[in-house]
């Protein structure tokens, strides 16, 4: 399919755990971006990257892994899994960072439950 | 860090003209000016974006004064289908991204 996926939707774990949320664009877009959305903050940024092996920290990055090996995929990692990271997480994805490129396409996201 | 200001929420009637508006006081001179909408359940979809005076597509037209410290989002015509959050997010120009507040939640009315 065409576009930007996520996957899961839905996840639930435990407190402790590694969880990897996965998102694939077909794009070929160079830029894709992570970010998390709660209720009464709105959607922050925790990582981006540029191009493939290019990553940077956005807003809210502790406790975040990510890598990009491939310019399709953008793996973000939760290495011990906290409460406060039961989130709803959006990846999203563009063609670059200049107007009138830098248009970002969101996926569906996936909605993270830790316990 | 720089962030835009927008009102947390609107109501308004079908078939009225809804124009919300966003402080950009931090905007730097390369930087375009952006607007997203967000529907329940779904991540945030991009609707304009403009560097100055007018631009207008099918979904909405985008207003921002020569000072560039503001703009203005307007949907004319909304129907219950325009309820939704609406974003002016920081867009940096440099990296490409974007930081959100908490944007304008637009409830429509019947």
């Amino acid at each position: 399919d065409a576009g930007i996926t996520q996957s899961p939707r839905y996840k639930i774990t435990e407190t402790g755990r590694q969880v990897t949320l996965m998102c694939h664009q077909t794009w070929s877009h160079s830029y894709m971006f992570w970010y998390r959305q709660d209720l009464g903050h709105g959607l922050r940024l925790i990582y981006y990257s540029a191009a493939a092996d290019i990553t940077d920290k956005g807003e809210v990055p502790d406790g975040y892994v990510v890598s990009r090996s491939k310019t399709e995929n953008f793996p973000l990692t939760l290495e011990s899994a906290t409460r406060s990271q039961t989130s709803v997480y959006f990846c999203a994805s563009s063609e670059s960072q200049r107007a009138p490129y830098n248009e970002q396409f969101f996926g569906p996201g996936t909605r993270l439950t830790v316990l | 860090l720089a962030k835009t200001t927008q009102p947390i929420s609107m109501d308004s009637y079908e078939g009225q003209e809804v124009n919300i508006t966003c402080s950009h006081n931090n905007i730097a001179t390369n930087d375009y000016i952006t607007w997203y909408q967000q529907f329940p359940s779904q991540g945030p979809r991009f609707i304009i974006q403009g560097y100055k005076t007018k631009v207008t597509n099918e979904v909405a037209s985008l207003f921002i004064p020569a000072d560039r410290k503001s703009s203005t989002l307007s949907l004319p015509r909304v129907s219950l289908s325009d309820t939704a959050v609406y974003y002016c997010p920081y867009v940096s120009s440099n990296t490409g991204k974007l930081i959100f507040g908490q944007g304008t939640t637009l409830q429509v009315k019947p």
